[in-house]
């Protein structure tokens, strides 16, 4: 079945250590999202490729940054996780459309930091 | 800027009864409207979309409305049961703009 899927489900980081999380798709979605979300608040939009197109919303904290090698992968680099970075980070893709644009969700990382 | 509210108050209902809950928009106007389903510790699962074109949507034991004059989307289930309890966000989106999650309401079903 065409999916989205994130590695790894559970992530446990040190202060200030540097981690990855990523994201893959088999769809052939021509958009990738990274969202984080904290305990009952809405998903909040980091960065979102359209194609190779980057585009980061304003208040995402420089800490974090993202790469996409190619259609089927994408990554989510937090360069020095704060305790406030614990968080759930939900990797999505959509097709864009102009009066369509569902996003397809991965079951999401839940990153700890110690 | 743009805001989206959903009651973030949980909603409780009793089985079989029909569960209703609003999602109210301002400053801007969306092109259509997305509503979707999160288990917790999972990602949101997409259920229904509505064009601001359209007044009323339906799927199965589902029906979205959509009012742009009030700036304001109904979703109803019907018949509801304990496997409905979940969070559900609204999602805004279309023409310039990416679909922007509320923080979402909790539904639960006593059976």
């Amino acid at each position: 079945d065409a999916m989205v899927i994130q590695n790894p489900r559970y992530q446990v980081t040190q202060f200030g250590k540097p981690v990855t999380l990523s994201c893959s798709q088999t769809l052939n979605h021509n958009v990738m999202y990274w969202y984080q979300q904290k305990s009952s608040q809405a998903p909040k939009l980091l960065f979102h490729y359209y194609d190779k197109d980057f585009n980061n919303e304003a208040d995402t904290p420089d800490n974090f940054q993202s790469r996409r090698p190619n259609t089927s992968f994408c990554f989510l680099d937090i360069r020095s996780p704060g305790l406030g970075d614990a968080a759930m980070y939900l990797c999505a893709t959509s097709r864009r459309q102009l009066l369509q644009e569902t996003q397809y969700f991965g079951p999401g990382t839940r990153l700890l930091v110690l | 800027s743009q805001k989206i509210e959903q009651n973030s108050e949980a909603l409780n209902i009793q089985e079989g009864k029909t569960a209703t809950l609003t999602c109210n928009y301002t400053n801007y106007s969306p092109a259509y409207l997305q509503w979707y389903r999160q288990d917790p510790g999972r990602g949101p699962v997409f259920l229904l979309l509505i064009r601001e074109n359209e007044k009323e949507k339906r799927k199965e034991r589902l029906k979205v409305t959509f009012d742009t004059t009030l700036k304001q989307s109904l979703f109803h289930i019907t018949a509801s049961q304990p496997a409905d309890s979940a969070t559900y966000l609204c999602a805004p989106g279309g023409g310039s703009y990416i679909p922007t999650f509320g923080r979402g309401t909790s539904l639960i079903v006593h059976p």
